[in-house]
Parts: C-alpha cells; sequence; structure tokens
C-alpha cells in the first residue's frame, strides 16, 4: 500500500492566516490529490496534481509535488473560517491488472478561527 | 443535477443483521467504489467496480458484498460476518479511466450497530 501520511494531524490558526499541509507517501506514484470534507459530509475533490508536474495553482490553493522527497505540500492562502474541515492527500498508483487505485492517508483537520 | 446518493444516511442494526446500503449516480461514470471510514481515520476500500457485473475486493472485503448489475447502481451490504461495523461509508465515482481524474464522492452513509 503507498498510503499518504498527512502532518500535521491538526491545525489551528486565525482567519486570514495561510495554512500549510504536508503530505508523504513510499511508493512511485501516477497523481496525487487533494480532497477536502467537512464534518459529516462526504469528500470533494480540491486539485490534482501529476507526477510530472512540480507546483499548481487553483484559486487560493497552492500544491507542490516533490518526487524525490516522496512529498506534497497543500498551501491555502488567507484562510476563511468556511475553510474549516478535514483535509486528506490521496496517492494514485498501478495496483496490477490494469488498474490503478488511490489511497487515502488520515487527514489534516484545520479549524480557521475567525 | 448529476451527482452520487447514498441511502439511507443513518442506519442502525442489531447483531447479527444484514443491511445493504444503497448508492446511485447519473454521471455516466463506469468505475465506482465503497470506502469505509472511522473516525480520525482516512478511507480504507472495500470494494470497487471498473464494469458492469464485475467487481474486485479492496483492503478490508471481508464481511462486505456487492453487486453491480446495473452502470448507475453500486449497493454494499454489511453482513453478520463483518466484526466491527459501525463506520461512516462513502461511495464514490470515476469519470474517466482509472488514473486520469478524481473521484466524486456521496453524502456517506452512517451505520451503527446497536
Amino acid at each position: 500500500s503507498q498510503q499518504g501520511e498527512e502532518d500535521p494531524q491538526a491545525l489551528s490558526i486565525q482567519e486570514g492566516e495561510n495554512a500549510t499541509m504536508n503530505c508523504s507517501y513510499k511508493t512511485s506514484i501516477n497523481n496525487l490529490q487533494w480532497y477536502r470534507q467537512n464534518s459529516g459530509r462526504g469528500l470533494v475533490h480540491l486539485i490534482l496534481i501529476r507526477s510530472n508536474e512540480r507546483e499548481k495553482h487553483s484559486g487560493r490553493l497552492r500544491v507542490t509535488l516533490d518526487t524525490s522527497k516522496k512529498s506534497s505540500s497543500l498551501l491555502i492562502t488567507a484562510s476563511r473560517a468556511a475553510d474549516t474541515a478535514s483535509y486528506f492527500c490521496a496517492t494514485e498508483g498501478y495496483s496490477g491488472a490494469g488498474s490503478y487505485q488511490l489511497t487515502f492517508g488520515k487527514g489534516t483537520k484545520l479549524s480557521v478561527i475567525p | 443535477d448529476g451527482g452520487i446518493t447514498q441511502s439511507p444516511k443513518y442506519l442502525f442494526r442489531k447483531e447479527g443483521q444484514n443491511v445493504t446500503l444503497s448508492c446511485e449516480q447519473n454521471l455516466n461514470h463506469d468505475a465506482m467504489y465503497w470506502y469505509r471510514q472511522d473516525p480520525g481515520q482516512g478511507l480504507r476500500l472495500i470494494y470497487y467496480s471498473q464494469i458492469v457485473n464485475d467487481f474486485q475486493k479492496g483492503d478490508i472485503a471481508e464481511g462486505y458484498s456487492v453487486s453491480r448489475e446495473k452502470k448507475e447502481s453500486f449497493p454494499l451490504t454489511v453482513t453478520s460476518a463483518q466484526k466491527n461495523p459501525t463506520a461512516f461509508y462513502l461511495c464514490a465515482s470515476i469519470k474517466a479511466v482509472p488514473g486520469t481524474g478524481e473521484l466524486f464522492f456521496g453524502e456517506g452513509s452512517r451505520l451503527t450497530v446497536l
């Protein structure tokens, strides 16, 4: 299994500050994805970065990928109270027999204090 | 509006009973997935199906069963053989061939064994 591991497990910041979450994984990947989950809800896809990309932006989100270190980071700039949620990284890799699998980490719980 | 519908949202079961969780999608996605989420944990793959009438076991398939008779539907049965079934269950689907896109999730079903 090439499970991603997020760090930190929990993060509390003031509104307006930036939030940075990290993800490390163990084996080669096809792509890495970040998802958001509000409490008691389903996951929502935020951004996908392919193994040959190093950085990607989407609105207030910035994702980096370092395949040599097998790590990724998610930066949320100018955080808002509405960003309070759990954030998961998911690594996608080849699992054999022509199929790919997404493996999720345990997530970072972000609290943004108004 | 297209999306994934899971039902019921909350379900209570007595020990020894089988229960079936429904998952329906109208996104015309080929592949569908069932994940289990325990408190403070990531998602663990139970079963997945890439095509009608075919499905594969994930990492924690014991005590669960699925069927894929229609492209739109992927029900999950939690059998009495599952020793610790209390959890949050998430269904997901993917548009493109696995390996090229992101998962779309339902809102989840919370199962509690009494």
